[in-house]
């Protein structure tokens, strides 16, 4: 069965720092990844995700996302972090019986 | 273009008491679930269906009926309502398989239910 592990819970960086959110996925089949963002008293909205072809995926606001086959790995990076990137962000992969595995959710704060 | 809508946004509930939480897509989805979010847990998913008449169960369907009469309405249905079911409930579609093609999982702004 598939499954997500996001690292750290929460992850604090100063304006204009880079971001790194770590996500590590299990999967039996080749997977499809996905990067979601919740803003306070929202629902989720999708940053980008991959499925096939270019290992690295870019996304909405800045954010981009590299598949490592080898490493498992799919992080979610931003050269430099805006006030208005604090949220929660939620790696997923997609199961092959029409489900989407969320991970645990890692809180970004960005510092002034 | 209102997308996924969920109703009611808060509600308080006594133990034992029932609640239906209402969930209407305007995009013409097929796809469309039911998830609930707990502090650092993540999304669990508890039902979903794959068109009108046709649900299945997620990852902790306990306590939780659904049913999918029309293409535009999922409402998840708590016969009694338990402390355990403290929790935010999202409603999402998609128009393909789990968002995995070029349409990705609509997420609604969530149901906030307490329950005491």
């Amino acid at each position: 069965a598939q499954s997500v592990t996001q690292l750290g819970s929460h992850v604090s960086v100063s304006e204009g720092a880079l971001v790194l959110l770590r996500c590590n996925y299990s999967s039996s089949v080749p997977p499809y990844l996905f990067w979601y963002v919740q803003y306070p008293n929202q629902g989720l909205q999708l940053l980008l995700k991959y499925t096939t072809g270019a290992t690295l995926v870019k996304g909405i606001n800045g954010f981009e996302a590299e598949f490592k086959k080898s490493e498992t790995s799919f992080h979610l990076t931003k050269p430099s972090a805006h006030m208005s990137d604090a949220a929660e962000y939620f790696c997923a992969v997609w199961d092959s019986s029409y489900k989407l595995i969320f991970g645990s959710g890692t809180r970004l704060l960005v510092r002034p | 273009n209102a997308g996924v809508t969920q109703t009611p946004k808060f509600r308080i509930l006594k133990i034992g008491q029932s609640m239906t939480l209402q969930c209407t897509q305007d995009m013409n989805h097929n796809y469309m679930y039911w998830y609930r979010q707990d502090p650092g847990m993540g999304l669990k998913l508890i039902y979903y269906s794959v068109g009108a008449g046709i649900t299945d169960k997620g990852e902790v369907p306990n306590g939780y009926n659904v049913s999918r009469s029309t293409t535009e309405d999922f409402p998840l249905r708590l016969e009694l309502a338990a402390p355990s079911q403290t929790s935010v409930y999202f409603c999402a579609s998609s128009g393909d398989r789990g968002g995995s093609g070029n349409q990705p999982q609509h997420f609604g702004d969530g149901t906030r239910l307490s329950i005491l």
